[in-house]
């Protein structure tokens, strides 16, 4: 089975604070994703990531960077966390775009509260 | 019957019945969709997919529907059971690589 962990469930900082989440994916996936989850919105997508030390920006990067030094490991980065930023934090990884499935697995999500 | 709740719609049926969530997407270009279902402090769970090319596709106890003259999706459950009980999202992919492209969600609630 595909596993895809996230470092903490559930995480409070304080504002202007640095906050890392790190994911962990064990399939040798090539892409992964960070999202936001907030109620009546649905998933946004932060940044993605389809190989090492490449990245890309989603749909709501601002606020957020991201760090991809090896395969398995995807990190966001709130450089000064802020209170709009609390929000649940969720990673997915999946194979390249291709012909069986575009599936992307989904790690428990990360709570983060910015007081 | 279905409600806009505070936040997202909410589906009420009763156990053993059939469900139908229901999605409209917004992009006639794209090609692939996907539910996901959400239990409670969970990350999403892979449903079924189905690629435009498609018009239907059955699980096991569920069948996805698309219908792209009108860009609607939707979500069959065969004789809901409690365990169903759950936030669905569906998802569409558009675009180079993997991204997707989620819903709000439907809140589907099922009575004993």
């Amino acid at each position: 089975d595909v596993k895809v962990t996230q470092s903490s469930r559930y995480l409070v900082k304080r504002t202007g604070e640095k906050v890392f989440l790190e994911c962990v994916q064990d399939m040798d996936h090539e892409n992964m994703f960070w999202y936001r989850q907030d109620p009546g919105l649905g998933l946004r997508l932060i940044y993605f990531s389809y190989d090492v030390k490449m990245k890309e920006k989603g749909d709501i990067p601002e606020g957020y960077s991201v760090s991809r030094e090896k395969k398995e490991r995807f990190s966001l980065i709130l450089e000064s966390a802020s209170t709009n930023q609390t929000s649940m934090y969720l990673c997915a990884s999946s194979l390249p775009r291709g012909e069986v499935s575009n599936e992307q697995f989904f790690g428990p999500g990360t709570r983060l509260t910015v007081l | 019957g279905e409600s806009v709740g505070l936040h997202l719609p909410t589906l009420s049926v009763q156990e053993g019945d059939n469900s139908i969530i229901n999605c409209a997407y917004s992009n006639s270009a794209s090609d692939y969709f996907i539910w996901y279902k959400q239990e409670s402090g969970k990350g999403p769970q892979f449903i079924i997919d189905i690629r435009s090319n498609m018009d239907k596709r059955q699980g096991q106890r569920v069948t996805v529907l698309l219908n792209k003259t009108v860009k609607h999706l939707s979500l069959q459950i065969a004789a809901t059971q409690p365990g169903d009980s759950a936030v669905y999202f569906c998802a569409e992919t558009r675009g180079y690589g993997n991204k997707l492209v989620f819903g709000a969600g439907t809140i589907l609630r099922v009575k004993s």
